[in-house]
């Protein structure tokens, strides 16, 4: 059972470039969502979903897009990298959309953008 | 709209001393309450939750958090720390039956067991 499957793991950009950093989860969780640590802020979610085809956005959306596509599949796009943007992100899943359930996290993915 | 507020950035203590991590929160609805624990480069790790019923709620690794209305906290605590307790903690809630779906975390409090 892999739980929630990040990649990449490491990610340098240049400013202005586009990437896709991937979520999988093997757990048929209805809820996925994205989050990004900085130092000082904790974490701040980014873009949530609570099923298939249904996304919104969390406290710090801009310059991050979403789909849902499938239960298993939760990417997050930046489709036009800036340096505020260098972080380390990580997608948690649940089993529940009502909050009766804990988040499982993914190891994270960490960005750097020059 | 709902959150999280932890305190301290950092609590040092000597191990085999109790050891408490605060949290305060705000939620128009019912409160849903998490902590979770990180260790270095790794994603974070659920410890315990309250949803309802008792307010001494019992997690992973002998630690547990009291939950307490009046105060809005829900504070962590050990009886007895372990120098490998050492990790960044983190508060959470969700705002059970506002329609809301976020899971809120706070910003975190390091914990040093010092040997």
């Amino acid at each position: 059972n892999a739980g929630v499957t990040q990649t990449p793991k490491f990610q340098v950009l240049k400013t202005g470039q586009s990437m896709t950093l991937q979520c999988a989860q093997d757990m048929n969780h209805e809820y996925m969502s994205w989050y990004r640590q900085d130092p000082g802020m904790g974490l701040r979610l980014i873009h949530y979903s609570v099923g298939a085809g249904i996304t919104d956005q969390g406290e710090v959306p801009n310059g991050y897009n979403v789909s849902r596509s499938t239960t298993e599949d939760f990417p997050l796009r930046l489709l036009s990298a800036a340096p505020s943007q260098t972080s380390v992100y990580f997608c948690a899943s649940s089993y529940s959309i009502l909050g009766l359930r804990e988040l499982f996290f993914g190891e994270g993915s960490r960005l750097t953008v020059l | 709209a709902q959150s999280v507020a932890q305190p301290e950035d950092q609590v040092n203590v000597a191990e085999g001393n109790p050891l408490t991590v605060k949290c305060t929160y705000s939620v128009s609805g019912n409160p849903y309450l998490f902590w979770y624990v990180q260790y270095p480069n790794r994603g974070l790790q659920f410890l315990l939750k309250y949803i309802t019923g008792d307010n001494l709620v019992k997690g992973s690794y002998g630690f547990e958090a009291e939950f307490n209305k009046s105060q809005t906290s829900f504070h962590l605590k050990k009886p007895s720390a372990l120098v490998s307790d050492s990790a960044l903690y983190f508060c959470a809630v969700r705002d059970g039956g506002s329609g809301t779906y976020k899971y809120i975390f706070g910003t975190g409090t390091r914990l040093k067991v010092l040997a």
